[in-house]
């Protein structure tokens, strides 16, 4: 069974389009998140979301919004998708029972955009 | 704020041991922890530290001196298929802050 799953795999699309990506785990886990991984391997948080809250990399553009149907999903939607989106996003989530359980965090496979 | 550092770079050969370091400043520490990436894959969780001495699990060890802000992650009996991206990481709210990483690089 996957514990975090991400759709889709892979996303072309242009400049200006608006997008979604869908993340799901099946862990029972409280926390979820959203990461971009740029070119240089550079793993940044964007959001981190429980059902109490949202918090937000300030850094992150407001074409950026999570949603959360449910604990066990987590979307990323992206309006007018400019060319410096394009990176790697993964989702990641963790169980909030302990400081060893945050620091353990699951990451889906990720989800390669090309912004053209 | 929360930075780290680590090396860019590692290279070694099967067999061989190797230590890749991480200095982190942060405003409140909960714990340094370390992510394994291969190329095109996930990062994977590897270990975390929250008090100072060392944390065997099998081949891998990692290691934290809170006091000098650093800490270690030891690759013992090398394998080619231990060549990936390593990152360290810092909590700072919720989420995880990494390091830039460092691309280790095992070959025969």
């Amino acid at each position: 069974d996957t514990a975090v799953s991400q759709t889709p795999k892979y996303l072309v699309t242009q400049m200006g389009n608006d997008k979604s990506i869908k993340c799901e785990q099946n862990l029972g886990h409280d926390t979820m998140y959203w990461y971009k991984q740029d070119s240089k391997k550079f793993l940044k948080i964007m959001f981190s979301y429980n059902n109490k809250e949202l918090i937000i990399n300030e850094t992150v553009p407001n074409r950026f919004s999570p949603k959360s149907p449910d604990k066990a999903h987590l979307n990323l939607h992206i309006n007018s998708l400019e060319l410096g989106d394009s990176a790697v996003y993964f989702c990641a989530s963790s169980q909030d029972a302990s400081r060893r359980r945050y620091n353990e965090q699951f990451f889906g496979p990720g989800t390669r955009l090309t912004v053209l | 704020g929360q930075s780290l550092e680590q090396p860019s770079e590692v290279t070694a050969v099967e067999g061989a041991i190797v230590q890749i370091n991480c200095t982190y400043q942060t405003s409140g520490f909960y714990g340094l922890s370390w992510y394994q990436q291969h190329d095109g894959g996930a990062p994977t969780f590897l270990s975390y530290n929250a008090l100072d001495g060392l944390e065997e699990t099998g081949r891998f060890s990692s290691f934290l001196s809170r006091s000098d802000s650093y800490g270690y992650l030891l690759l013992q009996e090398l394998q080619m298929k231990d060549s990936a991206s390593y990152f360290c990481a810092v909590r700072a709210g919720t989420a995880l802050i990494f390091g830039k990483g460092t691309t280790l690089s095992v070959s025969s």
